[in-house]
């Protein structure tokens, strides 16, 4: 199980927003994905691999973590990264996949 | 650049079966990503349903264990669901989705559009 907080984070654009997941256990980081929703899209991949950017995703956005405590960061919100976060982990080869719940990232 | 496509019908009748498929181009499904579905629903949120390599061997979810099957046509470029025995929980957005290539890591890096499938009489 993958347990994202928080569920709703209000900030400003230009600030930082850290979002957290966590695994019930211990995940390989290189089996940790992020991806970014926003409403009537499909989810775009943001992070593999724990901490890889994927093709075109700015700067910004970094992941890291290890064990069961992983974190998503936006160094400096811009008007476009307000959307829904998810974090997805494989545990081991041939597994399933799980999906956290979710983090709405909002405008304050 | 790689697209997926998902098409299939919108709406099934509860006890029938959901049939799915994802059109590739840009790309070969036997190439050497791997293939799944995901579906989203307000009441469970993202789901991973199962996954087949290039070569065709799957992988499902034990939660879908025994009502999905997920086959590849590589004539036509393309790979599909079936989900036998639908009821109202299986109504969602289906998506089709491709693997990232980069060994021993892991993350969906394409994605069709979705398809809303609903189950209901």
């Amino acid at each position: 199980v993958l347990t994202q907080s928080p569920g709703t984070l209000s900030l400003s654009p230009g600030e930082r927003a850290t979002l957290s997941c966590r695994a019930s256990q211990s995940v390989r980081s290189t089996y940790l994905a992020w991806y970014q929703q926003k409403p009537g899209q499909a989810p775009r991949l943001l992070i593999y691999g724990g901490s890889i950017r994927a093709t075109g995703i700015p700067d910004r956005f970094s992941g890291g973590g290890s064990g069961t405590d992983f974190t998503l960061t936006i160094s400096r919100l811009e008007p476009e990264d307000f959307a829904v976060y998810y974090c997805q982990q494989q545990y081991a080869v041939s597994r399933p996949y799980t999906f956290g719940q979710g983090t709405k990232l909002e405008i304050k | 650049q790689v697209q997926l496509q998902e098409s299939g019908p919108g709406l099934v009748k509860p006890s029938e079966t959901l049939s799915l498929t994802c059109a590739v181009s840009g790309g070969s499904v036997s190439d050497i990503n791997w293939w799944s579905w995901v579906r989203q629903s307000p009441r469970k949120g993202l789901e991973w349903i199962g996954e087949m390599s290039p070569s065709g061997t799957a992988n499902y979810d034990p939660s879908f264990m025994g009502r999905v099957t997920i086959s590849m046509d590589i004539s036509k470029n393309q790979f599909s669901l079936k989900l036998i025995s639908v009821t109202a929980a299986d109504t969602a957005v289906y998506y089709c989705a491709r693997h990232v290539a980069v060994p021993r890591t892991r993350g969906f890096d394409y994605w069709g559009p979705g398809t809303l499938v609903t189950a209901s009489s």
